[in-house]
């Protein structure tokens, strides 16, 4: 079956440092992919989506290439800040009309002052 | 707009005892659906519905009913609360390909 796969954590960055929160996937066809993230207290907020092969979704320093051949939607950031500690979900939508979402299992990230 | 709320925020309850989560979402979405997120296991599916009248099992539907009277409103219900309930519960919304979570419900089951 369909199925996400991301990057244990926690990760622990100081502030200003690269990130890169590894997720693949598997399934059949093209699903659509997306990053959630999850801020300490809170429920989750979508942060980026990508619905076609070399679609790259971006939003507040955030990106994501869609990469069909290693089927793959890494998250990026140039320089995390402190405020980005947070729990981030890798997640795909089938194709179709299904509106069921399949979720990886979160990566903690903290940065440091 | 409130977008999707939940109540109550935390919850204790002895083994045995029944209660009802709220959900409620101004949004007009057709699709709502229950997680839970336990530590290590992130979230997984209780129930979900595509539209009032219409509900459906997730992975995880044991001991627990859902109903869908209206769109705005999907409660979950507990029938027998047991200590392996204990969990964090999100109620989510979705008209397109985003959904929409709400604060989620602390629950502990003693």
């Amino acid at each position: 079956g369909n199925s996400v796969t991301q990057m244990e954590g926690p990760v622990t960055l100081s502030e200003e440092a690269f990130l890169t929160i590894n997720c693949t996937y598997t399934a059949t066809g093209y699903p659509s992919l997306f990053w959630y993230v999850q801020y300490p207290g809170e429920g989750l907020q979508l942060l980026l989506k990508a619905t076609k092969a070399d679609d790259k979704g971006s939003n507040k320093g955030f990106e994501a290439t869609y990469r069909k051949e290693t089927t793959s939607f890494h998250l990026e950031k140039g320089s995390v800040q402190v405020s980005d500690s947070a729990v981030y979900f890798c997640a795909l939508r089938e194709a179709g009309n299904n509106r069921k979402l399949i979720w990886g299992l979160g990566t903690s990230l903290a940065v440091n002052p | 707009n409130a977008g999707v709320t939940q109540t109550p925020k935390f919850q204790v309850l002895k083994t045995g005892q029944s209660m009802t989560l709220q959900c409620a979402q101004d949004m007009n979405h057709e699709y709502m659906s229950w997680y839970r997120q336990d530590p290590g296991m992130g979230l997984r599916l209780i129930h979900y519905s595509v539209g009032a009248g219409i509900t459906d099992q997730g992975e995880v539907p044991n001991g627990y009913n859902v109903s869908r009277s209206t769109t705005e409103d999907f409660p979950l219900r507990l029938l027998s609360a047991a200590p392996s309930q204990t969990s964090v519960y999100f109620c989510a919304s979705s008209l397109g390909t985003e959904q929409y979570f709400g604060p989620g419900t602390r629950l502990t089951v003693t």
